[in-house]
């Protein structure tokens, strides 16, 4: 079946460090992809949605220049954290779709991010 | 989207079944009615999708109410492997721009 990578799987890092997670869709060509995020014990929250080629359009209350969103290829997507503190320390999920909105959201399976 | 209403969390017994109950009485008929799963420290997995037919999948069992208010997903034998967060989400399928928005799911334990 489709299967979404998402590398790394995890990531220590001191305050005030940018870090690059990257998002691929292996067997299918991902028009669509989504970034998420869960705090612990709580749901996941989508923080952008971005279309390849297109700029991405982020949620209320998520900075775009401090989560930086590429999706320059249909099968790469990457989130930036710019100069990352310990409050962006996350779970972070990304998530993709074909062209088709009937189509499944298949997920990655996170990278865990802490700032110390 | 719609909004869905489930319980906090359900236990069961290792390989019986496991019913997980969803409200969504605002279901529009546009909506159609998605399970994703999430076990620990991992990403959701799809489990089921239908619109108003019941659905049948290897992982699970689908049951549509008449009036889609409400649906509920079957597990028939359920090992200690589904423990895990059930979400049921409602999304627009025909909405080009919908992405999957979710709520606060049921933690399931299964114990042996």
């Amino acid at each position: 079946g489709a299967v979404v990578s998402q590398h790394p799987s995890w990531v220590i890092c001191k305050s005030g460090t940018s870090v690059k997670i990257e998002c691929r869709s292996l067997d299918f060509q991902a028009t669509t992809m989504f970034w998420y995020r869960q705090f612990p014990k709580q749901s996941l929250m989508l923080m952008a949605t971005s279309n390849e080629g297109s700029k991405a359009t982020y949620e209320q209350g998520v900075e775009k220049d401090k989560f930086l969103i590429n999706h320059a290829s249909l099968t790469l997507s990457t989130l930036t954290v710019t100069s990352a503190h310990p409050e962006d320390s996350s779970f972070y999920i990304c998530s993709a779709r074909g062209r088709y909105s009937n189509q499944p959201q298949h997920f990655g399976d996170g990278t865990r991010l802490s700032i110390l | 989207d719609a909004k869905t209403t489930q319980p906090n969390s359900m236990e069961s017994n290792e390989e019986e079944p496991v019913h997980l109950p969803c409200n969504h009485s605002t279901i529009s008929g546009t909506d159609y009615i998605h399970w994703y799963r999430q076990l620990p420290s991992q990403g959701p997995e799809y489990v089921i999708h239908g619109l108003t037919s019941n659905v049948n999948n290897r992982m699970a069992s689908l049951a549509i109410a008449e009036d889609r208010k409400s649906s509920t997903l079957i597990l028939h034998r359920a090992t200690l492997r589904d423990a895990a967060v059930y979400y049921c989400i409602l999304r627009d399928n025909n909405n080009a721009g919908n992405m999957l928005t979710f709520g606060g799911g049921t933690r399931l334990m299964v114990k042996p």
